[in-house]
């Protein structure tokens, strides 16, 4: 059975302070891995796809690699506005999409 | 606006009380689904559509169904909702018939009592 975790389930960080976010994960063929960004009230919202290992993508403050077993979204310098839940799912062979529960960063000014 | 719309957002029912929750999306995608989150569990898919009159289970379809008539639509009925089908639904779409970089809606809280 596909398993996705993503720890730590909550990230307090200090504006500029930078961090990373894992997302490990077992999967029968991985197609896709991909990042969503969740603010409260609101449906998420994409933000990376990753397709094999060793590949990276940036936007802005965020970058998310990808390793045979384990995904990492790093917030580089955050900002108060980068508060939300990041979630991290990965795409089987199959095409069948499994969700880790999130984790929940939230920057003070 | 490119967008997906939910209706309603919010809604209280009671047990057995048929209900269906609304999904359009204006940006002509094929493949549409329905998910539930639920703390500490994840979006969890409950059925998805790769085409017009071409639906399929997810992991959790179980007192849910869905219909795709029309290509912007995609419905999700509780024929005879229980409480443990209170959550917080996200309908989505996608280009192409995958569910790559999907548009999520805003979400339906639904209470059953």
């Amino acid at each position: 059975e596909d398993q996705v975790t993503q720890s730590p389930e909550a990230l307090r960080l200090q504006e500029g302070e930078s961090s990373s976010l894992n997302c490990s994960y077992t999967v029968s063929g991985l197609r896709g891995l991909f990042w969503y960004r969740q603010d409260p009230g609101k449906g998420p919202e994409f933000l990376f796809t990753l397709y094999s290992a060793g590949e990276e993508k940036e936007k802005e403050r965020l970058k998310a690699t990808l390793t045979k077993k384990e995904s990492f979204l790093h917030i580089t310098a955050p900002k108060p506005e980068d508060s939300a839940t990041y979630l991290c799912a990965v795409q089987a062979s199959d095409y069948k999409l499994s969700f880790g529960a999130g984790t929940t960063v939230t920057v003070r000014a | 606006e490119a967008q997906v719309t939910q209706n309603p957002r919010y809604l209280i029912t009671v047990t057995g009380k048929k209900l269906t929750v609304t999904c359009s999306q204006n940006m002509n995608h094929e493949y549409m689904s329905w998910y539930r989150q639920d703390p500490g569990l994840g979006l969890r898919q409950i059925y998805y559509s790769m085409n017009v009159e071409v639906t399929d289970k997810g992991d959790v379809p179980e007192g849910y169904k869905v219909s795709r008539k029309e290509k912007r639509n995609f419905p999700l009925i509780l024929e005879s909702p229980s409480p443990n089908q209170t959550s917080l639904y996200f309908c989505a779409s996608s280009p192409g018939t995958t569910n790559n970089e999907q548009f999520f809606g805003p979400g339906t809280r639904l209470t059953v009592l």
